[in-house]
């Protein structure tokens, strides 16, 4: 079964500053089956990027995300208010798994 | 619109049963999978299953496996997710959620609200 491992676990940042979150996997992943979602408190989680970097509808351009193998990125180019979360990545097709999931609170 | 839309939040005691639903609308309920996500207190996402309405093609986590039962009732495009005998430690919300158009090699792209389960005596 794969593991993937999002670090860190709470990054405390104030708006307009760019944000880097890691998932890694424990063994390779390809990247068309690599999601990232938002969450936030007493919501659904929502899609923001699948196949590793493409954007779901309606998802503005300063999420991004990269990576292949093991290691994936979600940037999120300058924080918005709304965009403090919880975020998780997550392999999917075959066995599905997520990963413990990342707190962006502000600072 | 598409969406999902899972029922209400249940209470129930140990040893009970439950079956809670998630009905789709606003496209073709037989031609996508839908898996289920539980979401325990204060913690993390995890993916408990799915099935293939169209021929009720049904795959489990092995964490789940046996534990739970996924079903669907094509004739009112509604999801089940059911415990025979709940335990304390079901208590948790749950989630249906869509997979996208390219089926099960595709990201869940529609959720559903969630449904809390509260098990206690």
């Amino acid at each position: 079964e794969i593991v993937l491992t999002q670090s860190p676990g709470t990054l405390s940042l104030s708006p307009g500053e760019r944000a880097t979150l890691s998932c890694r996997a424990s063994q390779s992943v390809s990247s068309s089956y690599l999601a990232w979602y938002q969450q936030k408190p007493g919501q659904a989680p929502r899609l923001l990027l699948y196949a590793a970097s493409s954007r779901a509808t309606g998802i503005p351009d300063r999420f991004s995300g990269s990576g292949s193998g093991t290691d994936f990125t979600l940037t999120i180019s300058r924080l918005e208010p709304e965009d403090f979360a919880v975020y998780y990545c997550q392999r999917y097709g075959g066995s599905p798994t997520f990963g413990g999931g990342t707190k962006v609170e502000i600072k | 619109e598409v969406q999902l839309v899972q029922s209400g939040a249940e209470m129930k005691k140990p040893g009970e049963s439950l079956k809670i639903s998630c009905k789709g609308s606003g496209y073709s309920f037989t031609s996508y999978w839908i898996g289920w996500v539980r979401q325990m207190p204060g913690k993390g996402l995890e993916w408990m299953g799915i099935i293939y309405p169209g021929d009720s093609d049904t795959r489990y986590s092995p964490s789940f496996q046996g534990q739970v039962t996924i079903s669907a009732d094509t004739s009112i495009s509604t999801a089940y997710l059911q415990w025979s005998s709940l335990r304390a430690s079901d208590t948790a919300m749950y989630y249906c959620a869509r997979h996208g158009y390219g089926g099960i090699s595709d990201a869940f792209d529609i959720w559903g609200q969630g449904t809390m389960v509260t098990v206690s005596s």
